[in-house]
This record gives structure tokens, C-alpha cells and sequence, in this order.
């Protein structure tokens, strides 16, 4: 089955600070989803990524995904207290089921 | 904008009782999902269905049913509730399945339903 394993788990920065979450899969994936969720609510679509090598930028939020399509990261510049929340990534898998990593929650000082 | 929407956002039950929970999306999305989230474990599939009155089965479906009678609308029935169902659960819908149609299958999501069985 299609497997996601998110790094970290969790992350508490410094406002300001760059940050970076990664999301691994242990097959090539057709299309990586990065979701935010704030506590106790819903999931928000960020980006998706489908070649290899894109990149994609929405605010200060860039996501990429390797050559190989294994492997996405998040990377997060000049953090703000706004951007703290659970971030998820996503995939379809096999027989249409869409699989989620198990989430990287970030907290981000004042 | 896609809205999907949730028939409630707390709910308490007693075990042994029967659970309804609904979704709403107003998009005409064929697929429609249920997953609950747990601390440590993610978002998990309960199951999704891709067209009225279709139904698949996700990773863990046991202790639940399904039904979609109308394209908008997506139930997940708790036959016999259990403690061990006490979770958020979080509905969603998307468009289409195939990777051509580029980003018109991300999933868009409810806002939860937190469901605490005692």
C-alpha cells in the first residue's frame, strides 16, 4: 500500500525563521497534495505537485518534488504565528485511495 | 468556492447507539470521502464513493456503512457505536480521478465532525 512518513513530526520555530517539512513516499507518486489544517478544523488545499523537479510557490510557502517523484518538501519562509497548524501531505495510491502522511504539527513563537 | 459542509461539529453519544453523520458539498463532485484522524495515526480512509449509490471500502471500514443517495450528499453510519469510535471525522469531495485533469482532484474538505462516544 502507499505509504507517506512525514518529517518532522513536529516543529516549534522562532517567528521569522525558515522552516522545511519533508514527505516521503515508498512508491512514485502521481501527484503530491500538501494540506494545512488548523487545530481541530478542516484540511486546506495548498498546492499539488505532479513532474518531477516542479516547484511551486503560493505566499511564502514553496513545495517541491524530487526527480525520482519520492520525495516532496515544504519549505516555509520568514515564519508567522498565521502559518502555525498541522501540515499534511497527500497522494493518490492504488485503486483511487487517496493516502495522508501523518502530519507535521508547527507551532511558531511570537 | 467549494463548499463541503458537516452536520455537526461536536456530537456526543453512548455507546451501543447509531450514528448518523452527514456531508454536504455544493459543487457537483463526483467523489466524496470519509476519513477519521486520530492522534498519531493521520487521516484514514473510511470509505469514498464515486458516484451515486457506489461505495468502495477504504483501509478501515469495520463498524461503519455508508450510503449516497444524491450526488451532494455522503452519510457515514456508526451501526453499534463503539468507544473506540470516538475521533474526529472529516468528510471531503473532489472532482475526478485521472492524473491528466492536473489539479481537479485535490480534495476539498469539511470541517469536522468531533464525535465522542461514551
Amino acid at each position: 500500500s502507499q505509504e507517506l512518513e512525514q518529517s518532522p513530526q513536529s516543529l516549534i520555530v522562532q517567528e521569522g525563521k525558515n522552516l522545511t517539512i519533508n514527505c516521503t513516499s515508498s512508491k512514485t507518486l502521481y501527484g503530491l497534495y500538501w494540506y494545512k489544517q488548523k487545530y481541530g478544523e478542516g484540511l486546506i488545499f495548498l498546492m499539488m505537485l505532479q513532474k518531477g523537479g516542479e516547484e511551486k510557490s503560493h505566499e511564502k510557502i514553496t513545495a517541491k518534488l524530487d526527480e525520482k517523484k519520492q520525495q516532496s518538501s515544504l519549505h516555509i519562509t520568514a515564519s508567522q504565528p498565521s502559518h502555525a497548524g498541522i501540515y499534511l501531505c497527500g497522494a493518490l495510491g492504488n485503486f483511487n485511495k487517496f493516502y495522508f502522511g501523518s502530519g507535521t504539527k508547527l507551532n511558531v513563537k511570537p | 468556492d467549494v463548499k463541503v459542509t458537516q452536520s455537526s461539529r461536536y456530537l456526543v453519544k453512548r455507546t451501543g447507539e447509531k450514528v448518523f453523520l452527514e456531508c454536504v458539498q455544493d459543487m457537483d463532485h463526483e467523489n466524496m470521502f470519509w476519513y477519521r484522524q486520530d492522534p498519531g495515526l493521520g487521516l484514514r480512509l473510511i470509505y469514498f464513493s464515486y458516484d451515486v449509490k457506489m461505495k468502495e471500502k477504504g483501509d478501515i471500514p469495520e463498524g461503519y456503512s455508508v450510503s449516497r443517495e444524491k450526488k451532494e450528499r455522503f452519510s457515514l453510519i456508526l451501526e453499534s457505536a463503539s468507544t473506540n469510535q470516538t475521533s474526529m471525522y472529516l468528510c471531503a469531495s473532489s472532482l475526478g480521478w485521472s492524473p491528466g485533469q492536473g489539479s481537479s482532484y485535490e480534495q476539498y474538505f469539511g470541517p469536522g465532525t468531533r464525535l465522542t462516544v461514551t
